[in-house]
């Protein structure tokens, strides 16, 4: 079965700093998709990008973007010039057959 | 704008008095699912619908149900709610797509349930 772990619970950062969330992942599929979502205190869980594991290019999006090594299992997300609305939860999430397999979350505060 | 929508967004019950949730989408995706989401934890899928076809968790208690009347709509009915079901339940939807699998979700507010 297809495990996410998030080893860090909570994160601070100051605003414009970047920042580096990790996440590694056990599966034994060859082809999959991994996510990172976020979810805004009260606010609903957005998709913050993806990444198809077929495609050695890391994907980025704006000020996201991924260290995405797949032999070693690890998918972080890396937050560059941190804004305040940035502060949420982030869940890392493994795209599988039918459903997803999410990481128990990250904590991100971002400061002024 | 095309969507994810869940009514109502607070629902208070007391304890063992059925409530029901309910979720649609304007997206047209054949796949609707279910998640509880407790404080600061991660969310827990209870069951999800391909087309009408159920998929139940292994780990969902029978005190869950839910239905599918048509592409548009959801239904999560807790038949006796007790103090340990109060959470957040998010609703998300997601369209098949062919190999390799895919499964963007795109996710609904949410609907808090309070137990009294």
């Amino acid at each position: 079965a297809q495990t996410v772990t998030q080893s860090q619970p909570e994160m601070s950062v100051q605003e414009a700093e970047t920042v580096t969330l990790s996440c590694t992942y056990d599966t034994s599929e060859n082809n999959y998709y991994l996510f990172w979502y976020k979810q805004p205190p009260s606010r609903q869980m957005i998709l913050v990008i993806r990444q198809e594991a077929y495609k050695q290019q890391n994907a980025t999006e704006n000020r996201f973007s991924v260290n995405f090594q797949k032999a070693a299992k690890s998918f972080s997300l890396k937050i560059s010039d941190s804004q305040l609305g940035d502060t949420a939860m982030y869940f890392c999430a493994f795209g599988d057959t039918d459903k997803l397999i999410f990481g128990t979350g990250t904590r991100l505060q971002v400061f002024p | 704008d095309a969507m994810v929508i869940q009514n109502p967004r607070y629902q208070v019950t007391q304890f063992g008095k059925p409530v029901t949730l309910s979720c649609s989408q304007t997206l047209n995706h054949n796949v609707m699912y279910w998640y509880q989401q407790k404080s600061s934890q991660a969310p827990k899928l209870l069951f999800h619908y391909y087309d009408k076809d159920f998929n139940n968790e292994a780990d969902t208690p029978d005190n869950f149900q839910s239905r599918r009347p048509n592409t548009s709509f959801c239904f999560l009915d807790i038949r006796s709610p007790g103090l340990g079901d109060a959470a957040m339940y998010l609703c998300a939807t997601s369209r098949e797509m062919d190999s390799p699998s895919y499964n963007e979700q795109f996710f609904g507010p949410g609907t808090r349930l309070t137990v009294l």
